[in-house]
């Protein structure tokens, strides 16, 4: 009965390098969503996903961040040219619905040189 | 603007007395609230929940107080166990719905034995 699902568990990557975030839902959720913590902050909202589709990404930001939950494999959260300020953990949480309880993954830790 | 405020980083207690955690909300549309734990290295998990239609919410050790006219919640654990440190954040999503929680920065509690 395995929970959500990241990997990897921390990240290094230089400045200017792409970083790929995976995610694996709960057997039988079918919803997606990702946040991000920065030091001494709580998690904020990036973006909500259903499988190929993308239902709210009023969170992200603008430039560099994408994110993707295929028909089949994990959710792909992506950022090009990793910039110092991307260090953060960032979360992936999975639903069976809308509006039904949110369960988070362990995150993956990034950290850019 | 921080719609949910958690003003204390953090608290100790000792082992059996009480624990109280508090949170104070901005925006006035807010009609549900949790409660996540998380622990070093992993996931937030959820914890309780209240909706605005009442007052209290009872979970074994655990309680959780709305005063609507205040905007102000608070947890409450007793009696507290050492397992029970860790960082509480306190939620609420603002469009009713549960995917795109707004966090507070979090209280770290830790229970001395």
């Amino acid at each position: 009965n395995a929970g959500v699902m990241q990997n990897p568990r921390h990240l290094v990557r230089r400045r200017g390098q792409e970083a790929r975030l995976r995610c694996s839902p709960m057997k039988g959720h079918s919803h997606v969503y990702w946040y991000r913590q920065l030091p001494e902050e709580g998690l904020k909202f990036m973006v909500y996903l259903q499988k190929e589709n993308i239902i709210d990404e009023s969170g992200m930001p603008k430039e560099r961040f994408s994110a993707e939950f295929p028909k089949e494999g994990p959710s792909i959260l992506r950022i090009q040219q990793v910039v110092r300020g991307d260090s953060a953990a960032y979360f992936c949480a999975s639903s069976r619905g809308p509006n039904e309880k949110l369960f988070f993954g362990s995150g993956t830790q990034l950290s850019v040189l | 603007d921080q719609q949910v405020k958690q003003n204390s980083p953090s608290l100790s207690v000792q082992e059996g007395r009480i624990s109280i955690l508090n949170c104070d909300y901005t925006n006035s549309m807010f009609d549900y609230f949790l409660w996540y734990k998380k622990y070093p290295a992993e996931g937030p998990t959820f914890l309780i929940s209240i909706s605005s239609i009442k007052d209290k919410n009872e979970d074994g050790r655990f309680t959780v107080f709305l005063n609507k006219s205040a905007k102000h919640l608070s947890l409450h654990i007793v009696p507290s166990q050492p397992g029970d440190s860790a960082v509480y954040f306190c939620a609420a999503p603002p469009q009713g719905g549960s995917e795109k929680l707004v966090f507070g920065k979090g209280t770290k509690l830790t229970v001395n034995p």
